[in-house]
């Protein structure tokens, strides 16, 4: 799997949206970028992957480069419950299923 | 509701004492997997299931068994815990088709302090 890199912490005012990057340039083809949060030590929770195109759902947007290099996560209107541990986690599906958890983007929402 | 369960979700325990921390998911996913987080080292794998009866170790498997007996349920079994083994334990599951529907989806944890 592709390694990541990510900004270790971030700010963001609540009401404002939140975009977390991250960089993978030796992504290949089939790997996909997903995104993962932790909040506190509650168990990493699902946000959002694509392979190329951007994508959107209930929770965040998705919006991979062109080049696939990098990726960033968009939490449109971010609350103070979105304060958590970003993981941007690049690979691709099944492949013995393992998750590489980098040390991810410390997302602090203030009021 | 979709989800991952773990039981318990705190346990002290002391040396030796056998001890098993169970988990139950009930999207009728393939693949189930055990991951222990300890401070400044992430989540590490220690074992993995792709189906029923097929399981695998993965990067920290010293000092763990598990099972799959059944499709929704795969136990995590400390033999003989040691204090080296205290840390938050994640349990996982996904459909393991290995498409692009593939994503995991972890359990709340289980706290365990070996005394």
């Amino acid at each position: 799997d592709a390694k990541t890199t990510q900004p270790p912490s971030m700010d963001c005012a609540e009401g404002r949206a939140a975009n977390l990057p991250c960089n993978h340039s030796t992504i290949s083809g089939n790997e996909y970028v997903y995104w993962y949060r932790q909040i506190h030590s509650q168990g990493p929770q699902y946000i959002i992957h694509g392979l190329k195109n951007n994508e959107t759902n209930e929770m965040a947007s998705l919006i991979i480069t062109e080049d696939r290099k990098s990726s960033t996560l968009i939490l449109p209107h971010a609350t103070l419950r979105d304060t958590a541990v970003y993981y941007c986690i690049v690979r691709v599906p099944g492949n013995t299923g393992k998750l590489i958890f980098g040390q991810g983007t410390t997302l602090q929402v203030k009021p | 509701e979709a989800q991952v369960t773990q039981n318990p979700r705190y346990l002290i325990t002391v040396t030796g004492k056998k001890l098993t921390v169970t988990c139950s998911q009930n999207m009728n996913h393939e693949y189930m997997s055990w991951y222990r987080q300890d401070p400044g080292l992430g989540l590490r794998q220690i074992y993995y299931s792709m189906n029923v009866e097929v399981t695998d170790k993965g990067d920290v498997p010293e000092g763990y068994k598990v099972s799959r007996k059944e499709k929704r349920n795969f136990p995590l079994i400390l033999e003989s815990p040691s204090p080296n083994q205290t840390s938050l334990y994640f349990c996982a599951s996904s459909s393991g088709l290995g498409d692009s529907t593939d994503t995991q989806y972890f359990g709340p944890g289980t706290r365990l302090t070996v005394l």
